[in-house]
């Protein structure tokens, strides 16, 4: 089981590039989040789609843009990568608020 | 305020001891509730789920206090391998949306 795929594990970015950070999975859950991870601190949420086609801000979606055109892929978009959007990023996915929810491995991205 | 607050900690404890660990959260609304484990530069994962009537798994023992709004985690009989940080999340329901404490980080010593 593969369970939730993110790509790439690692990435270098200068100040003002952008890219996408890629979220996969294959349990068919409905429910998909974002996740930043800052040294020593929780885990905030960037954005989350309780469906294809549907997509909502979280507490930190500044910088970021998303789009879920499938049930399987979540898609994460840095426009203009600045040096505090250098955090580690979590995808994540949920059948139900009563099961929890399942992590991808991460990605550890640098802005410098 | 924060939806969930947990002591950072560290907690260090010899090997076979027992610690416990607290949050509290802040909307009364919330409907489901989990601890979850991170190793050093992992992701999280799901540890247990904690129920109401409180809840037990080998060694580890998850307890709700909805009047309080507080959830504790106890492990009994520490491992060398129960070192990690554990996280203490909430899901509002409103989008089912999981929200995390900062997490508690323990240390089993042999």
């Amino acid at each position: 089981n593969a369970g939730v795929t993110q790509t790439p594990k690692f990435r270098i970015l200068k100040i003002g590039q952008s890219m996408t950070l890629q979220c996969a999975q294959d349990m068919n859950h409905n429910y998909m989040y974002w996740y930043r991870q800052d040294p020593g601190m929780g885990l905030k949420l960037i954005y989350y789609s309780v469906g294809a086609g549907i997509t909502d801000k979280g507490e930190v979606p500044n910088g970021y843009n998303v789009s879920r055109s499938t049930t399987e892929d979540f898609p994460l978009r840095l426009e203009l990568a600045a040096p505090s959007q250098t955090s580690v990023y979590f995808c994540a996915s949920s059948y139900s608020e009563r099961l929890g929810a399942f992590f991808g491995q991460g990605t550890r991205l640098t802005v410098v | 305020r924060k939806e969930v607050e947990q002591d950072p900690g560290p907690f260090n404890v010899p090997e076979g001891a027992t610690v416990a660990f607290n949050c509290t959260y802040s909307n009364s609304a919330s409907q489901s509730f989990f601890w979850y484990r991170q190793d050093c530069r992992k992701e999280p994962k799901l540890l247990m789920s904690v129920y109401s009537s409180g809840n037990e798994d080998g060694r580890f023992t998850a307890q709700l206090n909805r009047a309080s709004q507080y959830i504790s985690l106890l492990i009994r009989d520490s491992k060398l391998s129960d070192s990690a940080t554990y996280l203490c999340v909430v899901n509002i329901g409103t989008g089912n949306q999981f929200y995390f404490g900062t997490g508690t980080s323990l240390t089993v010593i042999p």
